[in-house]
């Protein structure tokens, strides 16, 4: 059964500063990798997606995927007070969301 | 605007007592999901509605069960409803599309049920 681990379970990172934030799974024929935002009461929202090895930016967002090493992360630049919440990790072996495995989440908070 | 809408926010059983959480969706998607969210457990997947009438068990359907009569529509049913089934209750839907972007999961705000 695959196993989604995200580290580090809290992060406090300076207004304007870069956030890291990293997500480890155990399937190597994992072929769908996601990050999702969930603001405090909220509903968690998708982020970013992606399929295969390399790096996919959006706006201050970027994604890095390494198979090999079980690997994927999420990085912010520019970190934002709105962006404080609660960031999960997930992974699909299947290329769909129908199998979706989720990690137990990094708590996130910008300080201004 | 798409839109997963659940029903009710907020729910207060006691133990026994049936629970039934609604759900639905405006945009047509095959695939609908129930999933609770624990401190310190993340989101687990308690069923998968592939279409009407077609309902998979998810990692963790002890307890409960579910309808899909409408493509819309999806319900979770917790028939005498136990105490550690206190949690916040997500409902999403997707396309499911494997392979593609379109398998972006989209939940609704989520029901906060509490079983004393």
């Amino acid at each position: 059964q695959q196993k989604v681990q995200q580290s580090p379970e809290s992060l406090i990172v300076p207004e304007g500063a870069m956030t890291s934030l990293n997500c480890t799974f155990s399937d190597s024929a994992s072929q769908y990798f996601a990050w999702y935002r969930q603001h405090s009461g909220k509903a968690p929202k998708a982020l970013m997606s992606i399929f295969s090895n390399g790096e996919k930016e959006e706006g201050r967002f970027t994604i890095h995927l390494n198979k090999a090493s079980l690997h994927f992360s999420l990085h912010i630049r520019d970190s934002q007070p709105s962006d404080s919440a609660l960031y999960l990790c997930a992974v699909s072996d299947t290329g769909g969301a129908d199998r979706l495995t989720f990690g137990k989440g990094t708590q996130l908070i910008i300080q201004p | 605007d798409m839109k997963v809408t659940q029903m009710p926010r907020y729910l207060i059983k006691r133990m026994g007592e049936n629970v039934l959480l609604e759900c639905g969706q405006d945009m047509s998607h095959e695939t609908m999901y129930w999933y609770r969210q624990d401190p310190g457990l993340g989101l687990q997947l308690i069923y998968i509605s592939y279409d009407v009438d077609s309902n998979s068990e998810g990692d963790i359907p002890k307890g409960y069960r579910v309808s899909r009569k409408k493509r819309e529509h999806f319900s979770l049913i917790l028939d005498s409803a136990k105490t550690n089934q206190t949690s916040v209750y997500f409902c999403a839907s997707s396309l499911s599309v494997a392979g593609t972007s379109q398998n972006t999961l989209y939940f609704g705000a989520g029901t906060r049920l509490s079983v004393l």
